[in-house]
């Protein structure tokens, strides 16, 4: 079965600083990982995705990602914090081996980007 | 605007009572999925279908039911038979493809009054 943590419930980092935001996961073949975005009461919204290639992933309003296949990981990163940023980010994982290409999301961290 | 639109924003159920929550998209996606989010629980997946007059439960079907009659249209019915149904309600719809990123509505609050 696959599966996704998100380890930290919140990060806090201070405007203009960098940010991460740190997500693994569990999968029997390869993984399709992404990156999504919710602002209070509102849908999700698609940042990045990781499919093939580079390991490092470029995004949505700065945003990147980092998969580390010995790690398991695709922690999403930011090299300077903007006090929009703060929201709920989920991590995503779709395995390709599941029959119906199920995608498991992690809880969810609360990002505060304090001015 | 191409997009997924739901419906109410808001809504209020006495007990006992079905309520059908709209899910609508003009994007031409095959796949679409509701997602049931609770505090501290992440999304969890309730039904889904990927194509026209298919669907198949997901993780936390119990008390729920859909149907899908049309492409563009993916209404879920939250049952009496669901014992705690407040919470907040997502539906996504995506291109068939293991790649491919699912797109959101801007979610259904349903509350138990």
């Amino acid at each position: 079965a696959q599966s996704v943590a998100q380890p930290e419930d919140q990060v806090n980092v201070a405007e203009g600083n960098p940010l991460t935001v740190k997500c693994t996961y569990s999968v029997s073949g390869n993984p399709y990982l992404f990156w999504y975005v919710q602002y209070p009461n509102r849908g999700l919204q698609f940042l990045l995705k990781y499919i093939t290639g580079d390991n490092l992933v470029k995004g949505s309003y700065g945003f990147e990602a980092e998969f580390n296949k010995s790690q398991t990981s695709f922690h999403l990163k930011k090299p300077s914090a903007l006090v929009s940023d703060s929201a709920l980010y989920f991590c995503a994982v779709r395995d390709i081996n599941g029959g119906y290409q199920k995608v498991t999301f992690g809880i969810g961290t609360k990002l505060q980007v304090i001015p | 605007d191409g997009g997924i639109t739901q419906s109410p924003k808001y809504l209020f159920r006495k007990e006992g009572q079905n309520v059908t929550l709209s899910c609508e998209q003009n994007l031409n996606h095959d796949a679409m999925y509701w997602y049931r989010q609770d505090p501290g629980q992440g999304l969890r997946l309730i039904y889904y279908s990927q194509i026209v007059n298919d669907f198949q439960k997901g993780d936390i079907a119990e008390g729920y039911s859909v149907s899908r009659e049309k492409k563009e249209s993916f209404p879920l019915t939250v049952t009496s038979a669901q014992k705690n149904p407040t919470a907040f309600y997502l539906c996504a719809s995506r291109e068939t493809g293991a790649n491919t990123e699912a797109f959101f509505g801007q979610g259904t609050r349903l509350t138990v009054v």
